[in-house]
């Protein structure tokens, strides 16, 4: 199975801070990457698909890059109604469509 | 605007069943794949399996394999995940989602229901 990696696992950064969170795939998978945001009782939220598309509604703050094994989402001015988890997802093969572990992100 | 409702929290019994609902509201229900997802309390996302209601044929991930039983019934648009031989570690929030795009379920999830808890306790 490809495994997907997120780092940092929990990060605390200031609002209006740029904020880079890194998913990498153990092996490659073109830009077939999403990235969800989940808060606390609710469940994920779709924020980008194909890598770098921002999905329909989603602030222009967020932003995703990569292709391959490397991927990142970044938020350029950190606002504080973005506290919440960062999943990476891959979904380029045969299941299972993989999530990465999680990256927490909260206001310092 | 499409909507997923999925069906009430579960107790249930080691060794039982659990069958969860999850029914879309507005927009076209057997053209996109729907999958399910589990998260185990304090723990990350999982994908369990998906079906695409107009196709037929279920994915699934090879964890589950004989233990989940994913079906969909275009009449009423509510697509269905069935987990057997239930332990203490299936206790989690099982979320449908629906894929961004239609006819495949290797896809981004756009639509996500609200999740259900399972509990599995003696």
């Amino acid at each position: 199975d490809i495994q997907m990696t997120q780092s940092p696992s929990s990060l605390s950064a200031s609002v209006g801070d740029r904020v880079t969170i890194t998913c990498r795939a153990s092996q490659g998978i073109s830009n077939y990457l999403a990235w969800y945001q989940q808060k606390p009782g609710n469940g994920p939220k779709l924020l980008i698909y194909g890598a770098s598309t921002l999905q329909s509604g989603v602030p222009s703050r967020f932003s995703g890059s990569g292709s391959g094994t490397d991927f990142t989402l970044t938020i350029s001015s950190l606002q504080p109604e973005d506290v919440a988890i960062y999943y990476c997802q891959r979904y380029n093969s045969a299941p299972p469509l993989t999530f990465g572990q999680g990256t927490r992100l909260e206001i310092k | 605007q499409v909507q997923l409702v999925q069906s009430g929290a579960e107790v249930k019994k080691p060794g039982s069943s659990v069958k969860v609902s999850c029914r879309s509201s507005g927009g076209t229900f057997n053209r996109y794949g729907i999958s399910w997802v589990r998260q185990v309390p304090g723990q990350g996302l999982e994908w369990m399996g998906g079906i695409i209601p107009m196709v037929g044929p279920t994915d699934y991930a090879q964890k589950f394999q004989g233990r989940v039983l994913i079906t969909a019934d275009e009449s009423t648009t509510t697509a269905y995940m069935e987990l057997s031989s239930l332990t203490s570690e299936d206790t989690a929030v099982y979320y449908c989602a629906r894929s961004l795009d239609t006819l495949t379920l290797r896809d981004a999830f756009e639509i996500w229901g609200q999740g259900t808890m399972v509990t599995v306790s003696s």
